[in-house]
């Protein structure tokens, strides 16, 4: 069965400052991985996704994620957080069985300092 | 865009009776979709996926009979809380996929359903 780990309940990042949310997922093979954003009052927002091929993806908002195989990771990044980054951040990842179930993590809520 | 709305976002009930959520569509048709439960602090765990026209398939431990799912249409499924308790209080969010869009689940905002 799969599983997702975002050991990091929450974090404080002063604005400006780089972030990186921790992603770690067991699986027998490579699943889909996701991340997700979830803002009060609003839906869960796709920020990018991994299926195959080139291990870095760029999201929107600035983010990016870098998919390691050797460490069953999928961390977010960010270089330069702003204010309104500050939510919710949902790790998932779904078996490429084609029934689209997604796992998801915790969640890591993310603070921003000023 | 792919906007998925919920009614109602926020509902209080009485023990014993039973509610209704509705998990709209607006700009899309959504082939697929899919009822979470998230508890506070926690992970979205998914209940239940339906497919429009067909019964929905729910996932283990998920009471069938107490969380009847509906997908009447391409762009409308609902959810209704059968005879609910207090432990029934949570949030539930739905989600939709696109035909052909693999994988790419459009959420809903949520309806925080209390239980007094």
């Amino acid at each position: 069965a799969q599983s997702v780990t975002q050991p990091d309940i929450h974090i404080t990042v002063s604005e400006g400052a780089s972030l990186e949310l921790r992603c770690n997922y067991s699986y027998g093979a490579t699943p889909y991985l996701f991340w997700y954003v979830q803002s009060p009052g609003q839906g869960l927002q796709l920020l990018l996704k991994y299926f195959s091929g080139d291990t870095l993806v760029q999201g929107i908002k600035g983010f990016e994620a870098e998919f390691k195989r050797s460490q069953s990771s999928f961390n977010l990044r960010k270089p330069s957080v702003h204010w309104s980054d500050a939510a919710e951040y949902f790790c998932a990842v779904g078996a490429p069985t084609g029934f689209q179930k997604l796992v998801f993590g915790t969640g890591t809520r993310l603070l921003v300092s000023p | 865009g792919a906007v998925v709305s919920q009614h109602p976002s926020r509902v209080i009930c009485k023990s014993g009776t039973s509610v209704k959520i509705e998990c709209r569509s607006l700009d899309f048709q959504a082939t697929t979709m899919f009822w979470y439960r998230q508890f506070p602090k926690q992970s979205l765990m998914l209940m239940a996926t339906s497919n429009e026209g067909s019964k929905a398939t729910y996932e283990q431990g998920v009471e069938k009979d107490k969380f009847l799912i509906n997908h009447a249409s391409l762009t409308l499924s609902t959810l209704t809380v059968t005879s609910a308790h207090p432990e029934d209080s949570s949030f539930y969010i739905c989600s939709a996929s696109k035909r052909g869009v693999s994988y790419e689940q459009y959420f809903g905002p949520g309806t925080r359903l209390t239980v007094t």
